[in-house]
């Protein structure tokens, strides 16, 4: 079975300060591993996506994510918070032997930026 | 760009009504999947659909249906709405491999 657990429901930053937004994740096969940024009142926008390539994983807006095998973590950073990143935040796995992607969502973490 | 519309932003209904939720996608994908939104436990499979007429269930199917007669059209169906079914409903398309596109959302109110 597969499973993400995000291990902050809250992370508080000052604009211009680096974001982590922490994940780690269980899968019994290679996993695919995803975040997605939900703004208020909109629907998910794929951030990056892991798929056996590259460790580090660039994403959209600066931010970029690092699959660890080893610790089983895929924690998402930017160098530095915008006003516009506050968001909320999932990380998602999928197990990559399976012909239909099937999505797990984590429980999500609230991204808040202060001026 | 592949858009994913759900018909209603915001819904309220009555505890027993019947409820239809509507989602349309642009993009010819064979996947369709419907999910809902509560706060603290992210997104919940409810049903899900790889090809027309085709559908399966997701981690918590109890208390709804779906249909999907056209390839682009995939409907969540609250056969008897209860109150704890309010929530965020999420409908999402998917290409094998391409990653999904979710639409907007529709919070559904049951009184």
């Amino acid at each position: 079975a597969q499973s993400v657990t995000q291990l902050d429901s809250h992370v508080s930053v000052s604009e211009g300060t680096p974001v982590l937004l922490r994940c780690n994740y269980s899968s019994s096969y290679s996993p695919s591993l995803f975040w997605y940024v939900q703004h208020p009142n909109k629907g998910l926008q794929l951030l990056l996506k892991y798929t056996s390539a590259a460790t580090l994983v660039k994403g959209i807006n600066g931010f970029e994510a690092e699959f660890k095998k080893s610790e089983t973590s895929f924690h998402l950073t930017k160098p530095s918070a915008h006003m516009s990143d506050a968001a909320e935040y999932f990380c998602v796995v999928s197990p990559m032997n399976t012909g239909f992607q099937k999505l797990v969502f984590g429980t999500g973490t609230r991204l808040l930026v202060s001026p | 760009d592949v858009k994913v519309t759900q018909s209603s932003r915001y819904l309220v209904k009555r505890t027993g009504e019947k409820v239809f939720l509507e989602c349309v996608q642009d993009m010819d994908h064979e996947n369709m999947f419907w999910y809902r939104q509560d706060p603290g436990l992210g997104l919940r499979l409810i049903y899900f659909s790889y090809d027309v007429k085709m559908k399966e269930k997701g981690d918590i199917p109890e208390g709804y249906s779906v249909s999907r007669e056209k390839k682009e059209r995939f409907s969540l169906i609250l056969e008897s709405a209860s109150t704890n079914q309010t929530s965020m409903y999420l409908c999402a398309s998917s290409f094998r491999g391409h990653g999904y596109t979710f639409g907007s959302g529709t919070r559904l109110t049951v009184v």
